[in-house]
């Protein structure tokens, strides 16, 4: 079945540094790719999406290209700030019509000032 | 914006008792999800509804029902709660069919089985 892989949290970076956080998936077909974010005490978020292979995903400075030739999902972002820190997902939806969701275990990122 | 309103963020039950988890969202969505998140699991998918009525299996259902009487609404029932229940669970809404349409959620209930 599909799965989704992240690196292990957690990721404890000083502000203005920059953030990779590495995601790599195993789907059938070509799945649309997606980063969820959830802060302290809230539920998930969207935070970028990709639809197709080659497509990059953008939002609030953060940054995601689906990568079909490696199956990878990596986020960025060029300088991180404190109010950055949460947990970051990976996911990937199947196309069965369904919309259902496979997320990665998440990764926790903290950033002191 | 959507709103997906979870009745409870924190709620502590008795081994045993049916415990009920309502989730309600205003945008019209058809589709409708139960997970649970725990740490080092990541979210779990529970149940998952595409229409009023319907409903289908996710990845770990056991010991889970659902009830999906209108549109707006989606309930997760434990039948006889047991301490491996104790979770953070999020409902989540979205429009159907197209993979494309991300999912929407609530802030989280956190139960407590004792």
């Amino acid at each position: 079945g599909d799965s989704v892989t992240q690196m292990e949290g957690p990721v404890t970076l000083s502000e203005e540094a920059f953030l990779t956080i590495n995601c790599t998936y195993t789907a059938t077909g070509y799945p649309s790719l997606f980063w969820y974010v959830q802060y302290p005490g809230e539920g998930l978020q969207l935070l970028l999406k990709a639809t197709k292979a080659d497509d990059k995903g953008s939002n609030k400075g953060f940054e995601a290209t689906y990568r079909k030739e490696t199956t990878s999902f990596h986020l960025e972002k060029g300088s991180v700030q404190v109010s950055d820190s949460a947990v970051y997902f990976c996911a990937l939806s199947d196309r069965s019509g369904y919309s259902t969701l496979t997320f990665g275990k998440g990764t926790m990122l903290l950033v002191s000032p | 914006d959507v709103k997906v309103t979870q009745s409870s963020r924190y709620l502590v039950k008795r081994t045993g008792e049916k415990v009920f988890l309502e989730c309600v969202q205003d945008m019209d969505h058809e589709n409708m999800f139960w997970y649970r998140q725990d740490p080092g699991l990541g979210l779990r998918l529970i149940y998952f509804s595409y229409d009023v009525k319907m409903k289908e299996k996710g990845d770990i259902p056991e010991g889970y029902s659902v009830s999906r009487e209108k549109k707006e609404r989606f309930s997760l029932i434990l039948e006889s709660a047991s301490t491996n229940q104790t979770s953070m669970y999020l409902c989540a809404s979205s429009f159907p069919g197209d993979s494309n349409q991300p999912q929407h959620f609530g802030d989280g209930t956190r139960l407590s089985i004792l």
